[in-house]
């Protein structure tokens, strides 16, 4: 099956700093990329997706690109917000059976 | 467009006890999925309907975990004879699968809080 290692938190930076959060994955085949976010209080919610190499996803500012070379899908942010304070999960998708492999995610602290 | 739901929201109960969750998914979405998460973990998946038909279940989900999803709308997870450790949150989620990029949308949890 899928494993993810992901950046150890916690993390904090300042506000306006810049963000890139680690995601390497093992797989078989090539499955689809995903981050999921999970703010203080609530449930996970999809922030961006890759379903191919070399595709870059995007959402709220952050951007993720499918590196099928390197196997990674880092999370990057040029200029962060208190807002964006949550915890981080990369998620490769198994084709086959449609399931999601979770890392352990990364708490971010953004402070002002 | 309501999101996916869930009942309880939180449950507390004594080991030795039943328990039964509800997830009723986004309309139309043919895809159903339970996962479970632990504090400081990512969620891990248990299993996964395709309207009603259970297609993959996990080795985390041992004899004491059913799920059903009866009519291929809203599903119910069944722990029998709960322990300590099956303290958690359970997530459900749904998706129209590959016709939409396989986009898992999440709800908001049960969690169970085992005595």
């Amino acid at each position: 099956g899928n494993s993810v290692t992901q950046m150890e938190g916690p993390v904090t930076l300042s506000e306006e700093a810049f963000l890139t959060i680690n995601c390497t994955y093992t797989a078989t085949g090539y499955p689809s990329l995903f981050w999921y976010v999970q703010y203080p209080g609530e449930g996970l919610q999809l922030l961006l997706k890759a379903t191919k190499a070399d595709d870059k996803g995007s959402n709220k500012g952050f951007e993720a690109t499918y590196r099928k070379e390197t196997t990674s899908f880092h999370l990057e942010k040029g200029s962060v917000q208190v807002s964006d304070s949550a915890v981080y999960f990369c998620a490769p998708l198994d084709l086959g059976n449609e399931k999601l492999t979770f890392g352990t995610g990364t708490r971010l602290t953004i402070i002002p | 467009d309501t999101g996916v739901s869930q009942n309880p929201r939180h449950k507390i109960t004594k080991r030795g006890q039943n328990v039964t969750f509800r997830c009723d998914p986004i309309s139309e979405h043919n895809r159903l999925y339970w996962y479970r998460q632990t504090l400081g973990q990512g969620p891990e998946f248990l299993t996964y309907f395709q309207n009603e038909a259970q297609l993959e279940k996990s080795r985390l989900l041992s004899d004491r975990f059913s799920a059903e999803r009866p009519k291929g709308s809203f599903s119910t997870l069944e722990i029998q004879r709960t322990e300590q450790g099956d303290s958690a949150m359970y997530l459900c989620a749904s998706s129209l699968g590959p016709s939409r990029g396989n986009e898992q949308f999440f709800g908001p949890g049960t969690r169970l809080t085992v005595l």
